[in-house]
């Protein structure tokens, strides 16, 4: 399986905006729409923030966004809040094979 | 709301298999894609396999001699046996839903290879 690259960690002032960025080959980002992005809690289960690229699903705040770009897709949270502090996990995603990133740990300062 | 619940061993020695079992509520596997997905100490997500009701069955490529996976429509559950398992295979294991994206998913169970 090829890699999807995440920054180790970013970090941002609470009402900030971050970019969490991911780079894969085309054929893991660019030529399909099945991109979603992941948050992770201790002691909770992983939580789907975007898929489709750009969609939210219901009950997750308009702060999340995504995009894509070429062979990098991209995960925005603006209005950062204490409660953002995660791992973050990009994934490209088809039923017969499934592919994650290597995580973003995200710090509220 | 459909809910996964894994159960299985929280110990597993190394050499022996891993085989835990994720009980699905409130919808029926016959609809959609069901996998596992492990978090291991210290690392990130990592796909393991999913599988459809029909049998057909998907393995991440640098597990798959190691991994068995089942389904069980009459108890609505579905099942993972890891086999030959290392330290390395220490982790948080989820079962989950796969339909546009991977959207639910189990509280996660910890499972630890030692002696």
């Amino acid at each position: 399986q090829s890699a999807l690259t995440q920054p180790p960690s970013v970090s941002g002032s609470p009402g900030q905006s971050v970019t969490i960025s991911c780079t894969g080959t085309s054929t893991d980002v660019d030529f399909h729409d099945r991109f979603s992005w992941y948050q992770v809690s201790p002691g909770t289960a992983p939580k789907v923030l975007i898929y489709k690229v750009s969609h939210r699903p219901s009950g997750v705040p308009d702060r999340f966004s995504g995009s894509k770009s070429g062979d990098t897709a991209s995960l925005t949270i603006s209005g950062l809040q204490a409660e953002d502090e995660a791992d973050y996990y990009c994934s490209s995603y088809t039923f017969d094979s499934t592919l994650f990133g290597g995580g973003t740990k995200l710090t509220v300062l | 709301q459909v809910q996964l619940q894994e159960s299985g061993p929280g110990l597993v020695k190394p050499s022996e298999t891993l085989s835990l079992t994720c009980a699905v509520s409130n919808h029926s596997i016959y609809n959609g894609f069901w996998g596992w997905i492990r978090l291991p100490p210290t690392k990130g997500l990592e796909w393991i396999a999913t599988i459809h009701y029909s049998g057909k069955i998907f393995y991440n490529p640098s597990l798959q001699s190691r991994v068995t996976m089942s389904v069980d429509v009459s108890k609505n559950q579905f099942s993972l046996s890891l086999h030959s398992v290392t330290a390395a295979d220490t982790a948080i294991y989820y079962c989950a839903r796969l339909s546009a994206s991977i959207d639910f998913w189990g509280q996660g169970t910890l499972v630890t290879v030692s002696s």
